[in-house]
């Protein structure tokens, strides 16, 4: 068990929906990370926050957005789903705002657009 | 950023060692090395990370050789449970506007 908590698990949504992911962090760690993972895909890192500010931008579509909130947990808004949006999303936490420092990642959530 | 290049997979009987090796021809003078593992349908974990020569924990060693534009992971006899993917990263503690990029890492298939 990483610390890191996300929910849902499992989300199965209709092409042009919204839908929002939501991670707590281990605690005390201040850096957010988000990831989708496609299948057989890579990691890609989408976007990072720090202490509530946004850090780092990924290849995040613009359809997508996130925030984190003063209590440290963050969301991830997807909006205008569509079928290519079928992933696995991880988030990960981290002490440090650099991206070298040790990432500790959540269980995911596994978004399923229909 | 530094790109990394590793072999895209790799099999193993159990209780060889196994090595991964990944270029990263461009690393920057603070850049750290590091290494993920990961588990279908899990999140990546943490293996190891290192600067310089060699790093050694529980779980694997790390060799990086004195130019530092490659590095090997190691890992001892393994077992059936180390089949996962494998990911080498290349980052400075201070890239925090430059984050690491994972790629698609070296899929790892251990064999009875």
């Amino acid at each position: 068990d990483s610390g890191v908590t996300q929910t849902p698990k499992h989300l199965i949504t209709a092409t042009g929906q919204r839908v929002t992911l939501r991670c707590s962090p281990r605690s005390g760690d201040l850096s957010v990370y988000w990831y989708q993972q496609s299948l057989d895909q890579g990691l890609q890192f989408l976007i990072q926050y720090y202490n509530g500010e946004e850090r780092a931008k990924g290849n995040i579509l613009e359809r997508f957005s996130a925030q984190q909130f003063p209590d440290l947990h963050s969301e991830l808004n997807l909006s205008s789903l569509e079928l290519g949006d079928s992933a696995l999303y991880f988030c990960a936490s981290s002490s440090q705002i650099g991206g070298s420092y040790e990432q500790y990642f959540g269980p995911g959530t596994r978004l399923t657009v229909t | 950023l530094a790109k990394t290049t590793q072999p895209i997979s790799m099999d193993s009987y159990e209780g060889q060692e196994v090595n991964i090796t990944c270029s990263h021809n461009n690393i920057a003078t603070n850049d750290y090395i590091t290494w993920y593992q990961q588990f279908p349908s899990q999140g990546p974990r943490f293996i190891i990370q290192g600067y310089k020569t060699k790093v050694t924990n529980e779980v694997a060693s790390l060799f990086i050789p004195a130019d530092r534009k490659s590095s090997t992971l190691s890992l001892p006899r393994v077992s059936l449970s180390d089949t996962a993917v494998y990911y080498c990263l290349v980052g400075g503690p201070n890239s925090g506007n430059t984050p690491l990029v994972f790629g698609k890492g070296t899929r790892l298939s251990v064999i009875a």
